[in-house]
């Protein structure tokens, strides 16, 4: 089945660590994004990348690194530069261009300890 | 009713009722817009779309009108049921090579 593929699922980090989110999607899409969404707010972009080996940042990125090498996978980090990490991290991936809809994972909740 | 919490604004209907929806987009050059519908721990879900030369489009118990003089987005639910209750976010896609732009979401409660 196509689709978008977050993990894992639960999180837990002591803080002063870094960690890195797993996001992967076989739908051949060019365009992949990384959101955080804080209890009962809305979606905050991180980082997106619309093609292999280029990212920018989004509204959020101080204390995130992404990479791109694959473009079936995007991962993201949260460094222990990033304060409140604390959150539910979401990636997406689109046809970079057109007009299409963005495809979500179920997202992977993150949890200092 | 609808109302303004400390986070998202809350709309509670009566199961059976219809729903409105409402979003405010930014941008007069937008040109495609899509609403979400995320339910508690899970990613968002597309619902329905339309692009900027319709300024209605229906789905199955779902209508989402468009009007660009006021830059004005709705959804509409009819008979609406316990399964609707959701986080609901409209997006935009803005001229240029952009990430879609998303807005704040309406937690829809439904009334059994």
């Amino acid at each position: 089945d196509g689709g978008i593929t977050q993990s894992p699922k639960y999180l837990f980090r002591k803080e002063g660590q870094n960690v890195t989110l797993s996001c992967e999607q076989n739908l051949n899409h060019d365009a992949m994004y990384w959101y955080r969404q804080d209890p009962g707010q809305g979606l905050r972009l991180i980082y997106y990348s619309q093609i292999v080996n280029d990212f920018q940042k989004g509204d959020i990125a101080e204390g995130y690194s992404v990479s791109r090498e694959k473009k079936e996978s995007f991962p993201l980090t949260v460094t222990s530069a990033q304060k409140n990490p604390t959150a539910f991290y979401l990636c997406a991936s689109n046809d970079r261009g057109l007009n299409t809809e963005a495809f979500f994972g179920q997202g992977t909740r993150l949890t200092v300890v | 009713g609808e109302s303004v919490g400390l986070h998202l604004p809350t709309l509670s209907v009566q199961e059976g009722d219809n729903s409105i929806i409402n979003c405010a987009y930014s941008n007069s050059a937008s040109d495609y817009f899509i609403w979400y519908k995320q339910e508690s721990g899970k990613g968002p879900q597309f619902i329905i779309d339309i692009r900027s030369n319709m300024d209605k489009r229906q789905g199955q118990r779902v209508t989402v009108l468009l009007n660009k003089t006021v830059k004005h987005l709705s959804l509409q639910i009819a008979a609406t049921q316990p399964g609707d209750s959701a986080v609901y976010f409209c997006a935009e896609n803005r001229p240029g090579n952009t990430p879609l732009v998303f807005g704040k979401g309406t937690r829809l409660s439904v009334i059994a």
